[in-house]
């Protein structure tokens, strides 16, 4: 079964500083993509960034990157220069598409809650 | 404008009294989704449509229903609610091309269920 771990439940960063979250995951299959999504306070999830298993460079956008370690099931965000609106709860998900039969089912980790400080 | 819309944002209910949470989207996704938000457990998926007419449980879908007659409309049906149906649902549409733009899933901006 696929598991997504993300096991720091709360990070304190500082403003303008980079911040890395973790993540790791557990698949026995070949072909997957890998989500991070935002959700700030107000509840909605944003998509911000996506890594396809056979990706050979490591996605970015904008502040956002995901440092993709295959060979250790590792998908970290990394979030350069913070700022205060970055301060929310941040979730790695995978989709795995042999699991689902070209269906788009994610699994959620259990979150990251980022804080950012003056 | 490229959304996905839920209604209600917000419902209070008692035990046992039907409800409908309405999703729609406007991106032509062939797939929709439904899942619940709980404290330490993620996200977590309760049904899916592939297209119209077909639809699939995920991992919790006891206590739920869903219908896909329209593609753009996805309802989420409690017959029967209990107070362990108290959570955050949030519903999410993409395409099923297997081209990541495409297939990114986009969520609604979820509804507060409290069932008493």
């Amino acid at each position: 079964a696929q598991k997504i771990t993300q096991t720091q439940p709360g990070m304190f960063v500082q403003e303008k500083e980079a911040v890395t979250l973790d993540c790791t995951y557990d698949t026995s299959d070949q072909s997957y993509g890998l989500f991070w999504y935002k959700q700030p306070s107000s509840g909605e999830m944003i998509f911000l960034i996506y890594q396809g298993s056979y990706d050979e460079q490591n996605a970015t956008e904008g502040r956002y990157s995901l440092n993709f370690q295959k060979a250790r099931k590792s998908a970290n965000l990394v979030i350069s220069a913070s700022q205060l609106g970055d301060s929310a709860m941040y979730f790695c998900a995978m989709r795995d598409w042999e699991l689902t039969g070209g269906g788009n089912k994610l699994t959620f980790g259990t979150g990251t809650q980022l804080k950012v400080e003056l | 404008e490229a959304q996905v819309t839920q209604n209600p944002r917000y419902l209070i209910t008692v035990t046992g009294k039907k409800l409908t949470v309405t999703c729609s989207q406007n991106m032509n996704h062939e797939y929709m989704s439904w899942y619940r938000q709980d404290p330490g457990l993620g996200l977590r998926q309760i049904y899916y449509s592939m297209n119209v007419e077909v639809t699939d449980k995920g991992d919790v879908p006891e206590g739920y229903k869903v219908s896909r007659k329209e593609k753009r409309n996805f309802p989420l049906i409690l017959e029967s609610p209990s107070p362990n149906q108290t959570s955050l649902y949030f519903c999410a549409s993409s395409g099923t091309s297997g081209d990541s733009d495409t297939d990114t899933q986009y969520f609604g901006p979820g509804t507060r269920l409290t069932v008493l």
